[in-house]
């Protein structure tokens, strides 16, 4: 069985545009989570999903969006970017709601450069 | 406010040595999750763990509830296990991770 897969895996963009971050998961899981990565600190949670409805929020700004689509799969979007928007962007994605109730599994992120 | 500390944040040893690397947090969970990530930048889940301990090969995770403390171990380690090992404590919908600790083995 495949991973979870994360595309692209590098991304340049420049401020102020808007980028798209893909992420599949595992077959069966239908809890998909989104998380950030600045160099040199651990991964902050952006976003939950479960089941097509946003389940949890972390703390970023309304240009952070995402969704789930019906096969589970789901987009993180981030308009007006800005470099302090440069990070490793990390889905992960589980059976379970609740993270205290089962194993998450990650996809290897996708590395956004804001210039 | 939910914080996870670890320590050391680096630790460099030489290959067979023992390791261990500590986790404290600061509330009440239900699940501590022990995860390795490599240069990459690829994450993978090693032990989540709710009370007493685990082992998996050559790594035990170890937890103390009422001490709000858990410890990650790697017996005879191997420079292929050198990567940051993080603890996150689960909280419902969201992992709460601490920063990390820098694993290097010599040969």
């Amino acid at each position: 069985d495949a991973g979870v897969t994360q595309s692209p895996t590098h991304l340049i963009k420049t401020r102020g545009q808007h980028v798209t971050l893909r992420c599949s998961p595992i077959s069966g899981h239908k809890s998909v989570s989104w998380y950030q990565q600045v160099l040199g600190q651990g991964p902050q949670f952006i976003f939950q999903y479960y089941e097509k409805e946003e389940r949890g929020r972390g703390n970023f700004p309304d240009r952070f969006s995402a969704r789930q689509f019906p096969n589970y799969s789901s987009e993180l979007n981030v308009n007006a970017l800005l470099l302090g928007d440069s990070a490793l962007y990390l889905c992960a994605s589980s059976l379970e709601l609740r993270v205290n109730l089962g194993t998450l599994h990650f996809g290897n992120g996708t590395r956004l450069t804001v210039t | 406010k939910n914080e996870v500390e670890q320590s050391p944040q680096n630790l460099t040893a030489q290959e067979g040595e023992f390791i261990t690397i500590n986790c404290s947090y600061s509330v009440g969970i239900s699940a501590l999750h022990w995860l390795q990530q490599h240069p990459g930048g690829g994450i993978v889940s090693l032990f989540m763990l709710s009370s007493g301990k685990k082992k998996h090969g050559r790594l035990i995770a170890t937890i103390n509830i009422q001490e709000k403390h858990s410890s990650l171990h790697i017996t005879a380690s191997h420079p292929r296990d050198s990567a940051v090992y993080i603890c996150a404590e689960g909280s419902n919908y969201q992992l709460i991770w601490g920063a990390g600790t820098k694993l290097i083995i010599k040969p």
